[in-house]
């Protein structure tokens, strides 16, 4: 299996833009997640997905964030519009067992927002 | 406020010798605990996780101890290789908060050679 694939790997773009984050999950697993890791705030769960619906999306910073799973091998997270303190490297992973909880992270996105 | 604390940032070790990873967490609800490591531009992979059933979990040259009544766990790697070098993390979950992990905020390993 080719793992967790997040696209685009680097993105910078201007503030007032919208970025779109893509990610492919493991093909069987039946959990997504949307991380964002900043040096201030370490890795921090943003919102979980479980049969592509959402479950918990306590940790969305704002409306300006908004993630969407129409089937079980692509899920998209966007932000709308963006702002600088939208730098950071964001995370997707996936998993299938919810008793111990494995999750299997992507590559990550580096976002940069001038 | 940070439930899973991992309070040394970096540490650096000889190759060859142990390598200790301390990590305390707040929530008594927590009921699974992992430890994840990361190479620059990677994801976090997992390496080796415990339920709170238990005390030790053992794969290799890794072991997780758990100490529950102190809120406190610890990862050995003995002995430590230069591919270790990494950053690790350590995670939480408990049953109750569904599927969500609590990370710390990693410790930077060096293993020199």
């Amino acid at each position: 299996d080719a793992g967790v694939i997040q696209s685009p790997r680097h993105e910078v773009t201007e503030m007032g833009q919208e970025v779109t984050l893509r990610c492919k999950p493991i093909s069987g697993h039946d959990y997504l997640f949307w991380y964002r890791q900043t040096m201030m705030r370490g890795l921090e769960l943003l919102i979980y997905f479980n049969n592509n619906v959402p479950i918990d999306d306590s940790g969305m910073p704002e409306d300006r964030f908004s993630a969407k799973m129409p089937n079980a091998s692509f899920s998209t997270l966007k932000i709308q519009p963006s702002e600088p303190r939208d730098s950071a490297v964001y995370f997707c992973a996936s998993s299938r067992d919810r008793a111990k909880n494995i999750q299997y992270f992507g590559a990550g996105t580096r976002l940069s927002v001038l | 406020d940070q439930q899973v604390k991992q309070n040394s940032p970096s540490l650096s070790v000889q190759e060859g010798r142990i390598s200790i990873l301390n990590c305390d967490y707040t929530n008594s609800m927590f009921d699974y605990f992992l430890w994840y490591k990361k190479y620059p531009a990677e994801g976090p992979t997992f390496l080796i996780s415990i339920s709170s059933i238990k005390d030790k979990n053992e794969d290799g040259r890794f072991t997780v101890f758990l100490n529950k009544s102190a809120k406190h766990l610890s990862l050995h790697i003995v002995p430590s290789q230069p591919g270790d070098s990494a950053v690790y993390f350590c995670a939480a979950s408990a049953k109750a908060a569904g599927n969500k992990l609590t990370f710390g905020g990693g410790t930077r390993v060096l293993v020199k050679p």
